[in-house]
């Protein structure tokens, strides 16, 4: 299994802020995945971070709204820029350990 | 284009009783299968998970019927207890992206 966290748990943040998330994994990982949440909704991914190479965006998200930096094996931040009430979320870090896949807690994010 | 579809949206079983959550795929590239709970406020938790040589796969309450030529698949939750209240999603990976489904909210009622 892994062991993730994520800071911060929450936030409340004002229209056209950015704020930036932080997940850490308790070992070494290749690959660091983050996903999206909207209320009541399936999980979506934005992107998947590799360290030392840019990281890959899904189709519907961009790099320039959502930043993400992985400095080492074992961390990883996603900024949400320019926010708008739209990105209002849950936004979760994962890892994977072969095919198992393992998830943060979660940062809950309202824009107003 | 949803990958994998999930029903029901939501679920109400009486404790003791059985839950059941179904799952479709098409891409027979996919060849895992896990389910994830969710409780409020907190990250979705893997549960159990099948790969496409078994048609079942059991642990504890918790069971999967895997059926591979209606590429279906489906948890059980036996004798469901309040606790087991939570959202449950199924997944299905080629190997290197999980797809997931849309979810179930589960309540299990005393």
């Amino acid at each position: 299994s892994a062991v993730i966290s994520q800071k911060p748990s929450r936030d409340i943040c004002q229209r056209g802020t950015s704020l930036t998330i932080q997940c850490q994994v308790d070992s070494q990982v290749t690959m660091m995945f983050w996903y999206r949440q909207q209320p009541g909704q399936s999980l979506t991914l934005i992107a998947t971070a590799n360290q030392g190479s840019e990281a890959t965006y899904e189709s519907g998200f961009v790099i320039d709204k959502f930043p993400i930096s992985r400095p080492n094996l074992t961390f990883s931040t996603l900024t949400v820029s320019n926010m708008s009430p739209e990105d209002s979320s849950i936004y979760l870090c994962s890892v994977d350990r072969g095919y198992e896949q393992y998830f943060g807690p979660g940062t809950r994010l309202t824009v107003t | 284009q949803q990958q994998v579809k999930q029903s029901p949206q939501s679920l109400i079983v009486q404790k003791g009783g059985i839950s059941i959550i179904n799952c479709a795929y098409e891409n027979t590239a996919f060849d895992y299968f896990p389910w994830y709970q969710q409780f409020p406020g907190k990250g979705p938790a893997l549960l159990i998970a099948i790969r496409p040589d078994v048609s079942e796969k059991k642990e504890g309450r918790f069971t999967i019927s895997f059926n591979k030529s209606a590429k279906q698949f489906s948890l059980h939750i036996m004798d469901s207890q309040p606790g087991d209240s939570a959202t449950y999603f199924c997944a299905a990976s080629p190997g290197n992206q999980f797809y997931f489904g849309t979810g179930t909210s589960l309540t299990v009622i005393p």
